[in-house]
């Protein structure tokens, strides 16, 4: 049972270019979502599903899109990669009961130059 | 929507003493607070949690409380190991979606 996995886990990419991060989970949740992380602002939500094929803003959506094709994974993806996106992006996922609590991937680390 | 305020942002403490965390939000609609610790290159995971309907939760050397007249939350950590050092962050949310709003996290160093 892996859990929620992120990939890729490093990538440094020039402004201007694209790129796609994928998350899988295994454990059949419901809701899915993308956060980053920047040193003393927490995690700020970017897009979130709440279910296969629906997908929906979160705090920080610009620059970034989603897609939940398939109720296992998720995809954020970046169209024209700008230095403010620089971060480390968690994927997190949680069932249907509603217990609250949020199972977070290991988190990718994007640097942008 | 949610906003959540966590103080302090650094916490330093000695082994064996108490540490308190605090937080307030909001939005009076939020009925979900829980509480995660981030090791350093580690990805966040949830050490306690609360909901509205309740004031006060432990867990062996961790307890939470909760105030939601006045919308605030609060960690408290006894008898602090080195291994309690890391980042806490609280949230609140809950609802449809699940949705969690952060504060901005403490660094909590336990000096031995």
């Amino acid at each position: 049972n892996a859990g929620v996995t992120q990939t890729p886990k490093f990538r440094v990419l020039k402004t201007g270019q694209s790129m796609t991060l994928l998350c899988a989970q295994d454990m059949n949740h419901e809701y899915m979502y993308w956060y980053r992380q920047d040193p003393g602002m927490g995690l700020r939500l970017i897009h979130y599903s709440v279910g296969e094929g629906t997908t929906a803003k979160g705090e920080v959506p610009d620059g970034y899109n989603v897609s939940r094709l398939k109720k296992q994974n998720f995809l954020l993806g970046l169209e024209s990669a700008a230095p403010s996106q620089t971060s480390v992006y968690f994927c997190a996922s949680s069932p249907l009961s509603n217990t609250g609590e949020l199972f977070f991937g290991e988190g990718s680390r994007l640097t942008v130059l | 929507g949610e906003n959540v305020e966590q103080h302090p942002s650094t916490l330093s403490v000695q082994e064996g003493d108490s540490a308190v965390i605090k937080c307030t939000y909001s939005d009076s609609a939020s009925n979900y607070f829980p509480w995660y610790k981030q090791e350093l290159g580690k990805r966040p995971q949830l050490i306690i949690d609360i909901r509205s309907n309740v004031g006060e939760k432990k867990d062996q050397r961790i307890a939470v409380t909760l105030n939601k007249t006045a919308k605030h939350f609060s960690l408290h950590i006894t008898e602090t190991q080195p291994e309690d050092s890391a980042v806490y962050f609280c949230a609140a949310g809950g609802g449809a979606g699940n949705m969690l709003t952060f504060g901005g996290g403490t660094r909590l160093m336990v000096k031995p």
